[in-house]
Parts: structure tokens; C-alpha cells; sequence
């Protein structure tokens, strides 16, 4: 069945460093989100996705940069890793065209030192 | 701006007991309300989909309603089992495709 995939499952990086977080779906048509997950905070939308090169930032994009040259792959890059940025990713797509029904990926745990 | 909220944060319950989850958002203009299940350490697994011209969605134990009026959903659970524990998130998606998040009810279930 088609899905949605994420690499690395973990990570730990030094403060200043480029880390690039994998998503990777296989759905023809779709949408794609990248969010974080902190305690208190919940889940927030770092960047989103309408197509190939169509991209838009969210409510925390600072400090991240994406790209969509192909419709199936949306990475996730920290230019310059902080503590800050210390959380649990995740990718996201809307694999049916008209509902928006947004399917989850398995998520990165990504440590900043 | 959008807010959800989600009340109670944790609720424990005896197993076979029927629940209910609470989310209300600020805005009522919403296209879709989601409601997904995460499991610790896990990604987020999709339950139900409420389009706004829907009242409500049913699957299996689960049946969540949606009034914009109100700006409240509710999920209710029948006769809940251990493998239910886990916690419940709420989302609310505008005109945009965005979703926006509560921060979720953690749900433990009781043998």
C-alpha cells in the first residue's frame, strides 16, 4: 500500500550544523506538511506543500528551509541546527484529492547538543 | 487566529465504560475537523474526518460530531478497551490546508 516515510528515525547533531530530515510519500496527488512536537506546545506547522515547487511557511519556520522539486519527496532543512530546535518531526500528506485528510508519517526524534 | 482546545488533558476511565472527548475551536470557519490517535512514541493515526457540511462521522466504537455553531466536536467511544489508552488530538483545518492542533486528551483505560 501507498505511504508516507521519514529518514533518519533518529538524529543527533551539534549546534551549528545543516541537518536535512527526509519525507517521502507515495501518493500521485498531494499535499505535504512538515510539523514539530514539544511538550507543552503540541504540534506546529513548520513549512507546507501544495505541489511541486509551490511551497509556504507556517507558524514556526524559522530557522528551516524546504523544497518540492519532485511531487513524491518534501525535505526539511535546519540551515543551522540550535537547541531550540530539538523536537520530534513529522511529515504529513493529503494522499485524496478534495477532503484534505492528512496522513502522518512515523516522525523524527531529533536531538540538538 | 485559530485556537483548539481539548478538555480534560488526561482522563482514566474503568474498561467497558463509554467517554467522551471534548475539542472546541475559536474560529467556526473551518473546512474539516480531524480527529487522529497517537500512540507514545508513535506518529499520528487518522480516526475521523468531519467535513463542515457533515454533523458527524462513525467508525466501528468511535462517532465524532461537529457543531461550527458552537465551535465544539466531540468523540465518543463505546465500551472502551485497554487498547484504546493513548492520546487523542483534535484538528481544525480553516481555508487553508493547514491544520491546526489541540494539544490532546492522554486517555488510560483501566483493565
Amino acid at each position: 500500500d501507498a505511504g508516507i516515510t521519514q529518514s533518519p528515525r533518529y538524529k543527533i547533531t551539534e549546534t551549528g550544523r545543516q541537518v536535512t530530515l527526509m519525507c517521502h510519500q507515495t501518493w500521485s496527488h498531494s499535499y505535504m506538511f512538515w510539523y514539530r512536537q514539544d511538550l507543552g506546545h503540541g504540534l506546529r506547522l513548520i513549512y507546507y506543500s501544495a505541489a511541486a515547487d509551490i511551497t509556504d511557511k507556517g507558524e514556526v519556520s524559522d530557522g528551516y528551509v524546504v523544497s518540492r522539486s519532485k511531487t513524491e519527496n518534501f525535505p526539511l532543512t535546519l540551515e543551522s541546527a540550535t537547541r531550540s530546535q530539538t523536537s520530534v518531526y513529522f511529515c504529513a500528506a493529503t494522499p485524496r484529492e478534495g477532503t484534505y485528510e492528512q496522513y502522518f508519517g512515523p516522525g523524527t526524534r531529533l536531538t540538538v547538543t | 487566529k485559530q485556537e483548539v482546545t481539548q478538555i480534560p488533558a488526561a482522563l482514566s476511565v474503568p474498561e467497558g465504560e463509554n467517554l467522551v472527548l471534548n475539542c472546541s475551536f475559536t474560529d467556526s470557519a473551518i473546512y474539516n475537523l480531524q480527529w487522529f490517535r497517537q500512540d507514545p512514541g508513535k506518529g499520528l493515526t487518522s480516526l475521523l474526518l468531519i467535513q463542515s457540511s457533515q454533523r458527524e462521522q462513525t467508525s466501528g466504537r468511535l462517532n465524532a460530531s461537529l457543531d461550527k455553531s458552537s465551535g465544539r466536536s466531540t468523540l465518543y467511544i463505546a465500551a472502551s478497551q485497554p487498547g484504546d489508552s493513548a492520546t487523542y488530538l483534535c484538528a481544525a483545518q480553516g481555508g487553508s490546508e493547514k491544520l491546526v492542533f489541540g494539544k490532546g486528551t492522554k486517555l488510560t483505560v483501566n483493565p
